[in-house]
């Protein structure tokens, strides 16, 4: 299994440009994170999907922020306009919930980087 | 609120038996303590959980204390790939269904 995908792995944007991270979680699973990790707040739970219904987005920083999942096998983290403070790397994962271990599985991230 | 405290960071030296240590003495008759680590420019990977016995798995051991206020993530082993941060984390398990929240967790540093 190629595990949880992201893309694009880096991404430099401008200030006022929206941007669009995608995942791909494992097949199977039926339940699906996004986190952001910064220097400063550590690693936040921005919002979950179990199966593909929006279960809590309380994480998400205000309405520049929105996530959509149209199906099993994929996830959009869209911020539109982006802000030199939205800089952070968005981790997603993905887990089969109901599982007995309840372990989470997280993609490499994406790096975004706005100026 | 954190639910759990870790030193920030602590040293071990290669071969030897790294011992990790969190508190977590508002832990609910229904939460399991989950240990995860984060290897530097790489997302999250999941080590053990337990509810109030031991548990051992290929990667750790995992000894959680009589009243479950406290538990200890042993690493038999360390090798310099051990050399992460490393989170407790305590949560109802809804099978993978909800969330994870991340403390600041425990830089561990393996010493050649």
């Amino acid at each position: 299994d190629a595990g949880v995908i992201q893309s694009p792995r880096h991404e430099v944007t401008e200030m006022g440009q929206e941007v669009t991270l995608r995942c791909k979680p494992i097949s199977g699973h039926n339940s699906l994170f996004w986190y952001r990790q910064t220097m400063m707040r550590g690693l936040e739970l921005l919002i979950y999907f179990n199966n593909n219904v929006p279960i809590d987005d309380s994480g998400m920083p205000e309405d520049r922020f929105s996530a959509k999942m149209p199906n099993a096998s994929f996830s959009t983290l869209k911020i539109q306009p982006s802000e030199p403070r939205d800089s952070a790397v968005y981790f997603c994962a993905s887990s089969l919930a109901g599982g007995l271990a309840g372990e989470q599985y997280f993609g490499p991230g994406t790096r975004l980087t706005v100026t | 609120d954190a639910k759990t405290t870790q030193p920030p960071s602590m040293d071990c030296a290669e071969g030897r038996a790294a011992n990790l240590p969190c508190n977590h003495s508002t832990i609910s008759g229904n939460e399991y303590v989950y240990w995860y680590r984060q290897i530097h420019s790489q997302g999250p990977q999941y080590i053990i959980h337990g509810l109030k016995n031991n548990e051992t798995n290929e990667m750790a051991s995992l000894i959680i204390t009589e009243d479950r206020k406290s538990s200890t993530l042993i690493l038999p082993h360390a090798t310099l790939r051990d050399t992460a941060v490393y989170y407790c984390i305590v949560r109802v398990t809804g099978g993978g269904a909800d969330g994870l929240t991340f403390g600041k967790g425990t830089h561990l540093i393996i010493q050649p």
